[in-house]
């Protein structure tokens, strides 16, 4: 496709089931971020992949959360044992380095709702 | 710890007023500043500012980055209820090279414009 797509666009969960959310960048898009919003507040950011390079993990909040991205492509982030402190919008966006000033293209999200 | 932080959190107008949005960074490696509006999910992306002084403008918005002081505006003028969004700021860090590097967003601005 043309964009950043994620999936599923909306999920409803139990505390404590396991989640994974899916994001597929632009081809070719080197770079891969994963933010969260909850709601009417700005964006936190979770995870950031470059390249090959060792993913910055600073930005998630716990060990319930993780992130995987196979080389330049697809990317899943899990989080285990969900608490409702999770229910956000979680936000996928990709870039590559470009002459463009319009380098970074997002996702519609995930809804996800803990109840 | 790098952090942008964003005023007003929040602003309600009429329309037609005009008004100004604040944004505030320490980020080492400074790069670039972005600004991006939110209506729905996926934000969209307005200005990037690189150099002071230099105003960027789009028909009745308009933003400026000053580096001395850390801080960029975004005014809209004429204000419209389109204009009724989350408006976010956004900082990149250099990571050498052609790297993108990663982009550090404040909380955002909410902004409501009524007829």
């Amino acid at each position: 496709g043309a964009g950043v797509s994620q999936s599923p666009s909306n999920k409803v969960t139990e505390k404590g089931k396991d989640v994974e959310l899916r994001c597929d960048p632009i081809s070719g898009h080197t770079a891969l971020y994963w933010y969260r919003q909850r709601l009417g507040q700005g964006l936190e950011f979770l995870i950031y992949f470059q390249g090959n390079s060792a993913p910055d993990k600073s930005g998630l909040p716990s060990d319930r959360f993780s992130a995987e991205r196979t080389g330049e492509s697809v990317s899943t982030l899990t989080i285990q044992r969900t608490q409702q402190e999770d229910s956000a919008v979680y936000l996928c966006a990709s870039s590559k380095w470009t002459e463009s000033e319009e380098k970074l293209f997002f996702g519609s999200g995930t809804q996800l709702s803990v109840l | 710890e790098d952090k942008v932080v964003q005023s007003p959190l929040s602003l309600v107008v009429h329309e037609g007023d005009t008004v100004t949005l604040n944004c505030s960074y320490e980020v080492t490696n400074f790069r670039s500043l972005l600004w991006y509006k939110q209506e729905k999910k996926a934000p969209t992306f307005l200005f990037m500012l690189t150099s002071s002084g230099i105003e960027k403008k789009s028909g009745r918005l308009s933003s400026i980055l000053d580096k001395k002081e850390l801080s960029s505006i975004l005014n809209i003028t004429a204000t419209q209820t389109g204009d009724s969004a989350i408006y976010l700021c956004a900082v990149e860090e250099s990571a050498g090279g052609t790297s993108y590097g990663k982009l550090t967003f404040g909380q955002g601005t909410i902004l409501t414009v009524h007829p």
